[in-house]
């Protein structure tokens, strides 16, 4: 099956940091997604790429699609504490139910 | 708009029972995906389901899990005879769309004593 491969696995950074954290695959996506995920809490979308190359902010979020539709990066500028949390991608082939996730990135944001 | 609503939230069963996880999508929406995600995992997908029909299960255990969405009511997952491996958190999105965003509740814990 499709497996893929994030990382950092955590990340302990400076409130300002910057940080930046990507996925690779074994396999093609046409979709990547970027979740956040709360303690106790559902994953909430973040960010939503849909063509090779793109390049999509939200806020002080930047995430790009790779050319080579098997990578996506994920940039957050100026962390704040309310970062925290864990971070995931998600690549789809085809339909939202084919959706693969990584393993989650733990950013944990230092005073 | 209330968002996913998954009930209960926490569920200890001892080995053997039954646990069944209930999931009411999103205002609107007909498109129902479980997910299962065990302690530092991603989400795995198990089954995604429209009104009265199972779409796509290769996801679920081919023993002891199923699931449904009827006409009326939540979506529930059933776990039968559960085992210490079925603790985990899952979680229940919603859709609008066959392959819309998808809208994921805060997760039902069961742990398996």
């Amino acid at each position: 099956g499709q497996q893929l491969n994030q990382s950092p696995q955590s990340m302990f950074i400076q409130e300002g940091e910057d940080v930046s954290m990507n996925c690779t695959s074994s396999s093609i996506f046409n979709t990547w997604l970027w979740y956040k995920q709360d303690p106790g809490e559902g994953p909430v979308l973040l960010i939503a790429l849909y063509k090779a190359g793109e390049l999509t902010s939200n806020g002080r979020l930047t995430a790009q699609f790779g050319i080579t539709r098997k990578d996506s990066f994920l940039n957050i500028s100026a962390s704040i504490p309310s970062d925290v949390g864990i971070y995931f991608c998600a690549g789809s082939s085809g339909s939202a139910r084919q959706l693969t996730f990584g393993s989650g990135t733990q950013l944990t944001v230092l005073p | 708009n209330a968002g996913v609503m998954q009930n209960p939230r926490h569920l200890v069963r001892r080995r053997g029972q039954e646990a069944r996880l209930r999931c009411s999508p999103m205002k609107g929406h007909s498109h129902v995906y479980w997910y299962r995600q065990l302690p530092e995992e991603g989400l795995k997908f198990m089954v995604y389901l429209q009104k009265e029909n199972i779409i796509d299960e290769s996801g679920m255990p081919k023993e002891r899990f199923s699931a449904e969405f009827p006409k009326e009511g939540p979506s529930i997952l059933r776990i039968q005879q559960v085992v210490r491996g079925d603790s985990a958190a899952y979680f229940c999105a919603s859709s609008p769309l066959q392959d819309g965003e998808l809208f994921f509740g805060e997760g039902s814990r069961l742990t398996v004593l």
